[in-house]
């Protein structure tokens, strides 16, 4: 089975930090990883995703995710945040032999403070 | 294209009674999902509908919950009797499936079981 785990449950962060949030998946096959976001009050949002091909993915809102497959992770990262970047993130992973259906991480509640 | 359609966007009601959630998925796309978020649970997938086929319905809870998609179009969320710890806010989601499992996924039905 397929399983997702984010490191960080909450993170607090200055305008213009840098922002990295940490997600690992324990299947062993081939996956599709998904990063969305989700703003306070609103749903789900695709903010990238990976299938194939180059392992730095780059998404919307300068946001870019690296697939390490060696350390089944694909960390999240964007190099200057804004304040609109507060949000709760999510990785999810699909496989083939799960179906396709998505599984999410817990969740990363992101705080810009302006 | 309007996206996933969902509604009502809020409900608020009484222990006891039916509650009857309703999503529109996106046009031409052949899975359904639906999730349940809470703050204490977090994002939890209830049950999802391959060309309307119930393919994993394990996440639904318990008994009081039921889905059903009669048609490429619309599906139905109910809960009956519902209960206080209910109260959540229920996303349906939709993707074409085996294009690599992106989801689409709608605003929301905000519940309230007082």
């Amino acid at each position: 089975a397929q399983s997702v785990s984010q490191h960080n449950h909450h993170v607090i962060l200055s305008e213009a930090a840098s922002l990295e949030l940490g997600c690992n998946y324990s299947y062993g096959g081939t996956v599709n990883l998904f990063w969305y976001v989700q703003y306070p009050g609103q749903h789900l949002q695709l903010l990238l995703k990976y299938f194939s091909g180059d392992p730095l993915v780059k998404g919307i809102k300068g946001f870019e995710a690296e697939f390490i497959k060696s350390k089944f992770s694909f960390n999240l990262r964007k190099p200057s945040v804004q304040w609109s970047d507060t949000a709760e993130y999510f990785c999810a992973v699909s496989s083939k032999a799960a179906g396709n259906k998505l599984t999410f991480g817990g969740g990363t509640r992101v705080l810009v403070k302006p | 294209d309007a996206g996933v359609i969902q509604s009502p966007r809020h409900e608020v009601t009484e222990m006891g009674q039916e509650v009857t959630l309703r999503c529109k998925p996106i046009s031409g796309h052949n899975s359904l999902f639906w999730y349940r978020q809470t703050m204490m649970r977090g994002l939890e997938l209830l049950i999802y509908f391959n060309n309307n086929v119930p393919i994993d319905d394990s996440g639904m809870p318990e008994d009081r919950f039921s889905a059903k998609m009669p048609n490429a179009s619309f599906s139905t969320l109910k809960i009956q009797p519902s209960e206080p710890r209910d109260s959540a806010v229920y996303f349906c989601a939709s993707s074409l499936r085996d294009t690599n499992n992106e989801q689409f996924f709608g605003p929301g039905t905000r519940l309230t079981v007082l």
